[in-house]
């Protein structure tokens, strides 16, 4: 099974709107972190946000907030007013507790968000 | 700061070639990892390091890649002989420490082409 889904290969949004990314995840682990990259087309994985299991609050990093919900497993990426510069690969990735230490992340196969003008 | 460097940032060669692809990590950084990303299979982790020792190969593909830290500023992939399908993007990333908070800060990456 995959530990990282993201089923949305692709993403149209004009620009100045709100978009939302989507990612599910799969561990048994209660201990795990999330994390999102950004890929522009010059293809250099960009850290945008992070989310710990057990974070009460919703990471926000500018316009980015994570949209957690814990119980179903899910970490969505929001992009509040968004930008042409925008446009890129979003990868989902994940750090289990069994890997604490190891330092390996797991990632999503990535959406692909192109911003409209 | 310097970030993660990778040389050479673009790689034609010739199947059967060895290729040698060398990545420096930002300084103070105690993990390197070496991914590789291709239409097909997405992201993949191939190897990492923890103070220059290899602690999870499980990713490489087959005899024909190895890697190698010899200091805390150096490592490199390599091919021997290389394969049209090892044509990819392939990612050096580093990270400081242990705990789930920390990032990996991903190099420019190496576009591999193997004819």
């Amino acid at each position: 099974a995959q530990k990282i889904t993201q089923t949305q290969p692709g993403m149209f949004v004009q620009e100045k709107e709100a978009v939302t990314l989507d990612c599910t995840y799969d561990t048994s682990d209660q201990s795990y972190g999330l994390f999102w990259y950004k890929q522009p087309s010059s293809g250099e994985m960009i850290f945008l946000i992070y989310q710990g299991s057990y974070d009460e609050q919703n990471a926000t990093e500018g316009r980015y907030s994570l949209n957690f919900q814990k119980a179903r497993k899910s970490a969505n990426l929001v992009i509040s007013a968004s930008q042409l510069g925008d446009s890129a690969m979003y990868f989902c990735a994940m750090r289990e507790s069994r890997d604490f230490g190891n330092e390996k992340l797991t990632f999503g196969t990535g959406t692909r968000l192109t911003i409209i003008p | 700061d310097a970030g993660v460097i990778q040389s050479p940032r673009h790689e034609v060669t010739e199947m059967g070639q060895e290729v040698t692809l060398r990545c420096k990590p930002i300084s103070g950084h105690d993990y390197l990892f070496w991914y590789r990303q291709t239409m097909m299979r997405g992201l993949e982790l191939l190897i990492y390091f923890n103070n220059n020792v290899p602690i999870d190969d499980s990713g490489m593909p087959e005899d024909r890649f190895s890697a190698k830290m010899p200091n805390a500023s150096f490592s490199t992939l390599k091919i021997q002989p290389s394969e049209p399908r090892d044509s990819a993007v392939y990612f050096c990333a580093s990270s400081f420490g242990t705990g789930p908070r920390n990032e990996q800060f991903f190099g420019p990456g190496t576009r591999l082409t193997v004819l």
